[in-house]
This record gives structure tokens, C-alpha cells and sequence, in this order.
């Protein structure tokens, strides 16, 4: 069974361009999660979506969004990158609500100049 | 709000040794889980073992096991004849009952010596 999968691995953008992340969950799976690991804040909970809808959103500024397709994946969208927006931002997926376990994809490195 | 604490940033221990990771945590929910993540240098986060608040007995995963003490708010883990393949950045996470948003502690890297 195939895991969680990101793409792409690596992303370089410039300032104040938009970035486009995007996960594919576990089969079965209709609970998709965002978080940002970044150097010197840890991971912190960015996005959570479920059957098409956003379910709860981390500390993060509106810049930061996405969207759950019909076939359950996700795309997360940064605009106006931010230096400080250089991470790695992992995916994982879960069974749905109340399903506790969540498994995680590779991550996509974003790197902004 | 939950906190996650893990207070070693770094740890080792030597080829078939059996070393201890500590977490502890601050929550006013009763109904919760709590999880150990493993970080190898590939990046991608591997579940290691997981424990839910109401059971009492302690989870167990192969060479993994926990000791839980939810009144002290503690979650060990207890690594068994540690193997190379076991080093990694090892974090402990919380997750509240229909919360569904994991907080994580700052993780401790271990080191395996050969």
C-alpha cells in the first residue's frame, strides 16, 4: 500500500512569490494535514482538511491556505513568500474524524531567497 | 493549550543497549493520545508507537515500549537493543480526542555508537 506522497521534494522561490505544495494521501484516507517544520520553531500545525473541508487552521497568517480535492488530496498555497517561509512542510493523512493516527508524507523542502 | 516537553535534545547509546527518551506533558483534557515519532535523516516522519490516555497498560511495539504515567503526565520510551537503524530525532506528540491537531515536543536526537 502506498504511502503518503508530496511533491515536489524541493521548492526555490523569491520573495514575495507564490508556492504550491501538494500531497496525496494514504487510500482511504479523507483527512489530510499540514504542518511546518521549521529551523528553530519545531513542528507546528499548519491546515487540517477533511471531505472537502477546512477544519481548523494553526497560528499562521491568511497567506497561508489550501484546499482538499474530491479525490482527497491537497494542494497548500503560500503567496507573498516570506524569508522566514523557508521550511519543510510535511503532509500527513488519517482515516477522518476521530481517527487519531496520522501518517506522515517526505515533506517538501521550500527554500525562499 | 497542550505543552509537550522533551527535556534530553540529545541522546546516545551504544549498539544493543537499551536506552530511554523522556516526554512530558501539561493538558487539561481527559481523553487524549500520545505518540512517538521517529525522524531519520531522510526527513520523513515514521510512527513508532502509540497510547491511548484511558488504557492503563502501556503500549508495546517490538524493541519499542512506553511507560505511561498519567498522573505524573509522563510518556517514556524504551528503546530495546538499539540498532544503527535507530538513529534519528525522535519526537513525542499529543493529540486531543477530536482536536485532530498533533503538538509536538522539540525532539531528541539519538546517536547509536556502533
Amino acid at each position: 500500500e502506498a504511502g503518503v506522497t508530496q511533491s515536489p521534494t524541493h521548492l526555490i522561490k523569491t520573495r514575495g512569490q507564490q508556492a504550491t505544495l501538494r500531497c496525496s494521501p494514504i487510500s482511504g484516507h479523507t483527512s489530510v494535514y499540514w504542518y511546518q517544520q521549521a529551523l528553530g520553531l519545531g513542528l507546528q500545525f499548519l491546515l487540517w482538511y477533511d471531505e472537502g473541508e477546512e477544519r481548523n487552521r494553526g497560528n499562521f497568517p491568511p497567506r497561508f491556505s489550501g484546499r482538499q480535492f474530491p479525490n482527497y488530496s491537497s494542494e497548500l498555497n503560500v503567496n507573498a513568500l516570506e524569508l522566514e517561509d523557508s521550511a519543510l512542510y510535511l503532509c500527513a493523512s488519517s482515516l477522518g474524524l476521530f481517527q487519531e493516527t496520522q501518517y506522515f508524507g517526505p515533506g517538501t523542502r521550500l527554500l525562499v531567497l | 493549550a497542550q505543552t509537550v516537553t522533551q527535556s534530553q535534545p540529545e541522546m546516545s547509546v551504544q549498539e544493543a543497549e537499551t536506552v530511554t527518551l523522556s516526554c512530558t506533558y501539561d493538558t487539561s483534557e481527559s481523553d487524549y493520545y500520545l505518540f512517538w515519532y521517529k525522524q531519520p535523516p531522510s526527513r520523513q516522519m515514521i510512527l513508532v508507537i502509540r497510547q491511548e490516555a484511558y488504557k492503563q497498560q502501556n503500549a508495546t511495539e517490538n524493541r519499542f515500549s512506553v511507560n505511561f504515567q498519567k498522573a505524573a503526565k509522563s510518556f517514556s520510551l524504551k528503546i530495546s537493543d538499539s540498532q544503527l537503524g535507530d538513529a534519528a530525532m525522535y519526537f513525542c506528540a499529543f493529540l486531543a480526542f477530536g482536536n485532530e491537531k498533533l503538538t509536538f515536543g522539540t525532539g531528541t536526537r539519538l546517536t547509536i555508537i556502533p
